[in-house]
């Protein structure tokens, strides 16, 4: 069974930074592109980043471009999306995700919980 | 620019079938999708992948109540003998070589 799960969010002030993790299982995690999406409350979905299987290649959405960056363990079966320089406006609920043939999201995690606020 | 639109709320009775709809903007009619629902404080769930030809793949253990298909630039969900589980949000999403990106959503009410 195929499992995601973020943690590392919580509650951090503007121009702060958070790590978020992602523990994959369940599935060869070296194979897949994985992704992030957020979702800011009582919005809809927003792709973040995207890192290919190898780690070779990243791509993120203009409104995290400089800030975020995302990476992988491939030894640790762990995705990572480092997030500096915080705004009010990332605050939301970050989900990670596999991307299957750099097309859709497969399978997707619960959810960490980030609130940027003083 | 491509976007994906879709009506923001949709109702239908416990047992009747409804569809869904989801947009690509002009000049992007071949583009294929996917359908995510999302269950009230869920994380979301893939559904399918749409193409273009109405041809579709559902996700692992998807039941045969849900179906997809396509008519020019217009994407389909159908959910047919509607069960009380299957209101929530369901989003279409598709893809490029360096972005993805998210239709607004569709609220779906089973009365």
């Amino acid at each position: 069974e195929v499992q995601l799960l973020e943690s590392g969010g919580g509650l951090v002030q503007p121009g702060g930074s958070l790590r978020l993790s992602c523990a994959a299982s369940g599935f060869t995690f070296s194979s897949y592109a994985m992704s992030w999406v957020r979702q800011a409350p009582g919005k809809g979905l927003e792709w973040v980043s995207v890192v290919s299987n190898s780690g070779d290649y990243t791509y993120y959405a203009d409104s995290v471009k400089g800030r975020f960056t995302i990476s992988r363990d491939n030894s640790k079966n762990t995705l990572y999306l480092q997030m500096n320089s915080l705004r009010a406006e990332d605050t939301a609920v970050y989900y990670c995700a596999t991307s299957t043939q750099w097309e859709q999201f497969d399978y997707w995690g619960q959810g960490t919980l980030v609130t940027v606020s003083s | 620019q491509l976007v994906l639109t879709q009506s923001p709320s949709a109702s239908a009775s416990l047992g009747a079938s409804v569809k869904l709809t989801c947009t690509l903007s002009s000049g992007h009619s071949s583009y294929a999708i996917a359908w995510h629902q999302q269950q009230p404080e869920k994380g979301p769930r893939y559904l399918m992948k749409l193409n273009s030809d109405g041809s579709h793949i559902k996700g692992d253990g998807i039941p045969d109540r849900f179906s997809g298909s396509s008519s020019g630039a217009e994407r389909y969900l159908t959910i047919s003998s509607l069960q009380s589980e299957d209101e929530a949000d369901y989003y279409c999403q598709t893809w490029g070589t360096d972005f993805w990106l998210f239709g607004g959503g569709t609220k779906l009410t089973v009365l």
